[in-house]
């Protein structure tokens, strides 16, 4: 069974730009999630998604992160300008309905100049 | 609001022998689960291992096993007999309520095996 998709793996760019991540979430998890972990510290959740729909974005900075998730599967996470302070990994994770366990990507680890 | 706390930023352990992280928590919701994930440096989040608030037992699996004290609110992560594959980030996670909901992540602890 394949495992959660990301890319790219890495991204470098300067401050005020945009940037996009994408995700597939493992085939058949309905939920899915998008993470930030700043250096040294735990990942922190940004949106929840059930389908194509919102669960959760209260800690999502809506004045310049944007996700989306059509269709129900894949998913992009934006972030337009970018700040310095975004610096950090992008982890997204899915999960069946009804199970416990996140599976997680490998991450995008992304550096704001 | 749901927190979680590791106390221990780092930690070695030699080969072979066993090592115990430490978490809290601290939740008012009655029925939620504990997750603990380890994080090599590539990166990625590894899930080890479950326990849910009304399992009566102890979860374990393979060499991790989770002491869970629901009095102390406390949910440690023991690695028995490491292996120098074990140095990695450990983070202990929690979710409120029954399935599907966000993760609550701690600071993280990092374990060093030494040989």
């Amino acid at each position: 069974e394949a495992g959660v998709a990301q890319s790219p793996r890495y991204k470098i760019i300067e401050k005020r730009q945009s940037v996009a991540f994408w995700c597939n979430p493992i085939s058949g998890h309905a939920t899915l999630y998008w993470y930030q972990q700043i250096l040294g510290q735990g990942p922190k959740l940004l949106i929840q998604f059930q389908n194509n729909g919102v669960v959760d974005d209260s800690q999502l900075p809506k004045d310049r992160f944007s996700a989306e998730r059509l269709k129900g599967v894949d998913s992009t996470l934006k972030i337009q300008p970018a700040k310095l302070e975004d610096s950090a990994v992008y982890l997204c994770a899915s999960r069946l309905p009804r199970a416990n366990e996140q599976f997680f990507g490998p991450g995008t680890r992304l550096t704001v100049l | 609001a749901q927190k979680i706390t590791q106390t221990q930023p780092g930690m070695f352990v030699q080969e072979k022998e066993a090592v115990t992280l430490d978490c809290t928590y601290d939740t008012s919701d009655p029925s939620y689960g504990l997750f603990w994930y380890k994080q090599p440096s590539s990166g990625e989040m590894i899930f080890l291992i479950y326990q849910g608030s009304y399992d009566q037992q102890n979860a374990t699996e393979g060499r991790y096993s989770l002491n869970f004290q629901k009095a102390r609110k406390s949910a440690n992560l023991v690695i028995s007999a490491s292996q120098l594959g074990d140095s990695a980030m450990y983070f202990c996670a929690m979710r409120d309520g029954e399935y599907g909901n966000k993760l609550v992540f701690g600071a993280g602890t990092i374990l060093r095996v030494k040989s």
